[in-house]
């Protein structure tokens, strides 16, 4: 099965500006996650959806990140405007629904804000 | 917080040895799982183990789970050089079940 892709791999972008990342899961696939992960840490949840519903975006910074998932499948992850802190790689995972399916992630976007 | 806390941080160990890394948590939980990330890679899933188990075997790798502790261990036997990555632990709690959250993972060097 293909696994699950994400574009850009690398964006590297100036303060206050926009950038978005997009997420393709595994086919069948109902949840989708996605994560931040900063340097020598451990990935940190932004927001899950079940199918096209956000079920859990209480780390999502409201501010300045949107996400979507327009008809249950692919996914489109928003930060405008970007900060420095802001850097980080941002990975998208799926699953199928319930807790004791692994997550499936892809290689992640690396965002570099300057 | 509730997330899994990997011990050691960093480790070192020549080919052919095992490897041990542990995890230590503070929430009552529906199941463990460990994840490997090589460089500039996504995570990989190696193993899920149930909090009703204490143990689970998956080539090389060796799950043990201990609920009274709060803890677990990953074992690695006979290490090859293509296992060096970052491994790490997650958990599911039973107050969240869909929300899977990660320790700050152990990053292991073997050496040729």
């Amino acid at each position: 099965e293909a696994g699950v892709v994400q574009s850009p791999r690398y964006k590297i972008i100036e303060k206050k500006q926009p950038v978005a990342f997009w997420c393709n899961p595994i086919s069948g696939h109902n949840t989708l996650y996605w994560y931040r992960q900063n340097l020598g840490q451990g990935p940190e949840l932004l927001i899950r959806y079940e199918n096209e519903e956000a079920v859990d975006d209480s780390q999502l910074p409201k501010d300045r990140f949107s996400a979507e998932r327009l008809k249950g499948v692919d996914s489109t992850l928003k930060i405008q405007p970007a900060e420095l802190g802001d850097s980080a790689v941002y990975l998208c995972a799926s699953s199928p629904t319930g807790y004791n399916s692994p997550l499936h992630f892809g290689n992640g976007t690396r965002l570099t804000v300057t | 917080s509730q997330q899994g806390e990997e011990d050691p941080q960093a480790l070192s160990i020549q080919e052919g040895e095992n490897a041990t890394m542990n995890c230590s948590y503070k929430t009552s939980i529906n199941n463990l799982q460990w994840y490997r990330q090589n460089s500039g890679r996504g995570l990989v899933h190696l193993i899920l183990i149930r909090s009703n188990e204490r143990e689970k075997h998956s080539g090389r790798l060796r799950v043990t789970l201990d609920t009274s502790k709060k803890s677990s261990s990953l074992l690695i036997t006979a290490s090859r050089a293509a296992d060096t990555a970052s491994y790490f632990c997650a958990i599911t709690s039973t107050k969240d079940t869909g929300k899977l959250i990660f320790g700050q993972g152990t990053t292991l060097q073997v050496k040729p």
